[in-house]
């Protein structure tokens, strides 16, 4: 049980165009999902993290406008790069909770963009 | 604040002999502490976790981790290694009030045979 999905596993995009990345819980109720980016063999930066319903929380330095991120549902979350640039090339992970402020988390797979 | 820190950014071991990756802490409150493990190109993956209860905690694949609150350590370890044990290994703290995982920089764990 606990799976976490992301889709696509990869994707390569043209600078100033915007890309979609879905987070999925496939088993479970995910009250709060989490964004997570991660440069090769360096620690993950946790991005934002939302509440289904309500406006992601994002931490400082993060550019909201830039990387949106949407919880419509108990069982989805996206995060869409907008106006996407080569720096913002790199693995980015989700993951999901059941509830609010538990400490259990469920990644996914992982979700590799290459702006060119 | 809270903190975490892997002191190593690399650990070479031959296999089949011991392991042992550090990991402490900095946390205001009983810690609750996790190992995961990343294989190139993947998620991470949940090797064990600290709540409360034995400081000596069993996980997956064989690998232990000592909880040692003196020493605000969680190092953890494996008694023999695999070249297959060679990834990326990330210690986290769970901070309570922001309700988000803090992780250390990670080891790279090389495993030869």
């Amino acid at each position: 049980g606990a799976v976490v999905s992301q889709h696509p596993s990869w994707v390569i995009c043209k600078s100033g165009t915007s890309v979609k990345i879905e987070c999925r819980s496939l088993d479970f109720q995910a009250t709060t999902m989490f964004w997570y980016r991660q440069f090769p063999k360096q620690s993950l930066m946790l991005m934002a993290t939302s509440n289904e319903g309500s406006k992601a929380t994002y931490e400082q330095g993060v550019e909201k406008d830039k990387f949106l991120i949407n919880h419509a549902s108990l069982t989805l979350s996206t995060l869409t790069v907008t106006s996407a640039h080569p720096e913002d090339s790199s693995f980015y992970i989700c993951s999901a909770s059941a509830q609010t402020g538990v400490y259990e988390q469920y990644f996914g797979p992982g979700t590799r963009l290459t702006v060119t | 604040a809270q903190s975490v820190a892997q002191p190593e950014d690399q650990v070479n071991v031959a296999e089949g002999n011991p392991l042992t990756v550090k990991c402490t802490y900095s946390v205001s409150g009983n810690p609750y502490l996790f190992w995961y493990v990343q294989y190139p190109n993947r998620g991470l993956q949940f090797l064990l976790k600290y709540i409360t209860g034995d400081n000596l905690v069993k996980g997956s694949y064989g690998f232990e981790a000592e909880f040692n609150k003196s020493q605000t350590s969680f190092h953890l370890k494996k008694p023999s290694a695999l070249v297959s044990d060679s990834a990326l290994y990330f210690c986290a703290v769970f901070y309570n009030q922001g309700g988000k995982l803090i992780f250390g920089q990670g080891t790279e764990l090389s495993v030869k045979p």
